[in-house]
C-alpha cells in the first residue's frame, strides 16, 4: 500500500542554524502539506502546495519557512535559522485531489528538536 | 473561521467497555468533510473515516462507528468493546471545501483514551 515517507525521523539542532525536512507523498498524489504538533498540542496546519505553488499558509508559516518540490517525487520543508519554538513534530501529508480522494495521508512525522 | 472542540481531555474505560468521543465543529461553508485520526503511542497520525457535509448516513467499520449529525455541528465516534490496543489520541478535523476542493485541515484539541486491561 502506497504511504508517505519522511526522512529524517529525529533531528536535533543548534538554534539558528537551517533545516531541512523531506517528505515524498504518495505518488499520484496532488496537493501536499506540512503539519507540525508540538508535544503535547494538537496538530496545526503550516502550508498547502499545489500545482508547484503555495495554495495556503498559516501565520505561523513566516519568512523563516519554505517549502519547495525540487523533483516529482520530494517536498521539502526549510527552516531558515531555527529558534528554540520550532521544536515539534513535524507531519507532511498528501491528497489525491478533486474526485480522487479527500482524504489526506500522513508520514510518520520528523520529530525536531532545537538546542 | 473553522474550529474543531474535542471536550473530553482524556478518557479511561476498561476493555470490553463502550466508550464515545465527542467532536463538536464549527464553520461558515456548506460544503465541508469530517475526519477522525488516531495517533497511537508510536506517534504517526493515521486516517480513519471522512465524511462530507451532505451526507449524514452513520457509518459502521466493525467496532468503530460515527455519528454525524448535523443539526448539532457533531460528529462522535463510539468505539465498541474497547482493546487495551484502541488506546491513543483520537483527532477530531475538519476541512472546508469552497468550491468543491477540500482545504487543509483543522484538528480538535485531541482526546487521550486509555483502556485499560
Amino acid at each position: 500500500e502506497p504511504e508517505v515517507t519522511q526522512t529524517p525521523s529525529h533531528q536535533v539542532t543548534q538554534m539558528g542554524q537551517e533545516v531541512i525536512l523531506r517528505c515524498v507523498p504518495i505518488s499520484n498524489h496532488l496537493y501536499f502539506y506540512w503539519y507540525r504538533q508540538i508535544l503535547g498540542q494538537k496538530v496545526e496546519f503550516l502550508v498547502s502546495f499545489y500545482n508547484n505553488e503555495i495554495s495556503e499558509k498559516s501565520e505561523i508559516f513566516d519568512d523563516q519557512f519554505s517549502v519547495e518540490r525540487p523533483d516529482g517525487s520530494n517536498f521539502t520543508l526549510k527552516i531558515r535559522s531555527t529558534k528554540l519554538e520550532d521544536s515539534a513534530m513535524y507531519f507532511c501529508a498528501s491528497r489525491g485531489g478533486q474526485g480522487i480522494t479527500y482524504e489526506q495521508y500522513f508520514g510518520p512525522g520528523t520529530r525536531l528538536t532545537v538546542t | 473561521a473553522q474550529k474543531v472542540t474535542q471536550a473530553q481531555t482524556e478518557i479511561s474505560v476498561v476493555e470490553k467497555e463502550d466508550v464515545t468521543l465527542d467532536c463538536v465543529y464549527e464553520t461558515r461553508d456548506t460544503t465541508y468533510y469530517l475526519f477522525w485520526y488516531k495517533q497511537p503511542p508510536s506517534g504517526e497520525l493515521v486516517f480513519l473515516i471522512r465524511r462530507n457535509s451532505f451526507d449524514e448516513q452513520n457509518e459502521i467499520s466493525g467496532r468503530y462507528s460515527w455519528n454525524f449529525q448535523k443539526s448539532t455541528s457533531s460528529f462522535n465516534f463510539t468505539i465498541t468493546a474497547s482493546q487495551v490496543v484502541d488506546s491513543a489520541v483520537y483527532f477530531c478535523a475538519l476541512s472546508e471545501a469552497p468550491r468543491g476542493s477540500a482545504r487543509q485541515l483543522t484538528f480538535g484539541s485531541g482526546t487521550q483514551l486509555t483502556v485499560l486491561p
